[in-house]
């Protein structure tokens, strides 16, 4: 069965700082990996998304990740956090070779950020 | 702009209604998607649908069942309301990946509290 572990579930760092927010998955062959973002009181929006090739994946709000197979890991990263990126960030997979598609997501990692 | 809708933003029931839940999405998406969102615990799958009157269940499909009768249209329900059902329902869609898609729309949420 396909699942993602986001073992981190409360992060803070301060504004200006760097972000990595990590994401593991089980997935038994090559996956479809997203991030996504819920602002308090919002609904989701997809942050970037992998499903080949090259294994640097840029996305919107200045966010990356990078998809690591020997790790089965899709950590997400930013060089430097703004107040606004304040949210709850989900860690997703799916498969999708098969025709139709089950997405399984994380519990969430929380993050805030101080002045 | 892909629109999901979801019919009612807040809910109130007594334990043993039957409840209905409707999603309706504007994009001739494949793919139709319910979960439910609690504090802690991320999203978790209830039932998803890959094609009209075809469905198959997710992590937690127990209590549940789902309704797929026109492509765009993509019901939950609810038949025996209970108390631990309270919680926030997300309705999503996608295109198939190997169609371009693969992204996750999502409604704006149904709050459901069961008393």
């Amino acid at each position: 069965a396909q699942s993602v572990t986001q073992p981190d579930i409360h992060i803070t760092v301060s504004e200006g700082a760097s972000l990595e927010l990590r994401c593991n998955y089980s997935y038994g062959a090559t996956p479809y990996l997203f991030w996504y973002v819920q602002s308090p009181g919002q609904g989701l929006q997809l942050l970037l998304k992998y499903f080949s090739g090259d294994t640097l994946v840029q996305g919107i709000k200045g966010f990356e990740a990078e998809f690591k197979r020997s790790q089965s890991s899709f950590n997400l990263r930013k060089p430097s956090v703004h107040w606004s990126d304040a949210a709850e960030y989900f860690c997703a997979v799916s498969g999708g070779s098969g025709g139709y598609q089950k997405v399984t997501f994380g519990t969430g990692t929380k993050l805030q950020v101080i002045p | 702009d892909v629109k999901v809708t979801q019919s009612s933003r807040y809910l109130v029931k007594r334990t043993g209604e039957k409840v209905f839940l409707e999603c309706v999405q504007d994009m001739d998406h494949e793919n139709m998607f319910w979960y439910r969102q609690d504090p802690g615990l991320g999203l978790r799958l209830i039932y998803f649908s890959y094609d009209v009157k075809m469905k198959e269940k997710g992590d937690i499909p127990e209590g549940y069942s789902v309704s797929r009768e026109k492509k765009e249209r993509f019901s939950l329900i609810l038949e025996s309301a209970s108390t631990n059902q309270t919680s926030m329902y997300l309705c999503a869609s996608s295109k198939n990946p190997g169609a371009g898609g693969g992204e996750l729309f999502f409604g704006e949420g149904s709050r459901l509290t069961v008393l």
